[in-house]
């Protein structure tokens, strides 16, 4: 069955560097999402993508974040100068056309020191 | 914007007791309305999901029922088995416009075998 996969699974880094987190989405679908869960808190949603554009984001979704598909097949989100509060763990998930249904990746543990 | 609640926050029950998780949303426009469910340290995954045209879902042991009225919404598990505990998260969104998922805050459930 085909899953979402993410790359590292675990990211540390210094406060105030540049970090990308990398994302395979399912390869026929067509939405793509970003969400963070702090250790032991809600998922929360960060912005999604669709037709190669930011279709929706939230408040956490700040000038510091961005997001690209560069290739037709990574989806990656970028935080360009990282913060002590950005540290939690970072999902991407994707739909198809039709479907509803999200499916997450494993996520990436991103800590900042 | 849309607010899931979610209680109870942690539930306890003896191998072979049904569980009850409950949720209510806000937005009176959702109207997709999934279940996750969240093994330590892995993936959030789908386990069901209900839409609003419908009051009642059932899978094996898992259903999940709809008050559109009151805006609430509940996963039931019956028969639970020691390899049910996890952190289970309800959900909710539209099937039009933004999709992306409002999760609420989680319930923590432990079988006791």
């Amino acid at each position: 069955e085909p899953e979402v996969t993410q790359t590292p699974s675990h990211q540390v880094t210094q406060m105030g560097q540049e970090v990308i987190l990398r994302c395979v989405p399912i390869s026929n679908h067509l939405y793509f999402y970003w969400y963070r869960q702090i250790l032991g808190q809600k998922v929360e949603f960060l912005v999604s993508f669709y037709n190669n554009e930011i279709s929706e984001k939230s408040e956490i979704f700040d000038d510091q974040f961005s997001v690209e598909r560069p290739d037709g097949s990574n989806f990656t989100l970028k935080i360009r100068s990282t913060k002590l509060e950005d540290s939690a763990m970072y999902f991407c998930a994707s739909r198809g056309g039709a479907g509803l249904d999200q499916f997450f990746g494993p996520g990436t543990r991103l800590t900042v020191l | 914007g849309e607010n899931v609640e979610q209680h109870p926050s942690t539930l306890s029950v003896q191998e072979g007791d049904s569980a009850v998780i409950k949720c209510t949303y806000s937005d009176s426009a959702s109207n997709y309305f999934p279940w996750y469910k969240q093994e330590l340290g892995k993936r959030p995954q789908l386990i069901i999901d209900i839409r609003s045209n419908v009051g009642e879902k059932k899978d094996q042991r898992i259903a999940v029922t709809l008050n559109k009225t009151a805006k609430h919404f509940s996963l039931h598990i019956t028969e639970t088995q020691p390899e049910d505990s996890a952190v289970y998260f309800c959900a909710a969104s539209w099937d039009t416009g933004r999709r992306a998922l409002t999760f609420g805050s989680g319930t923590r459930l432990q079988v006791q075998p």
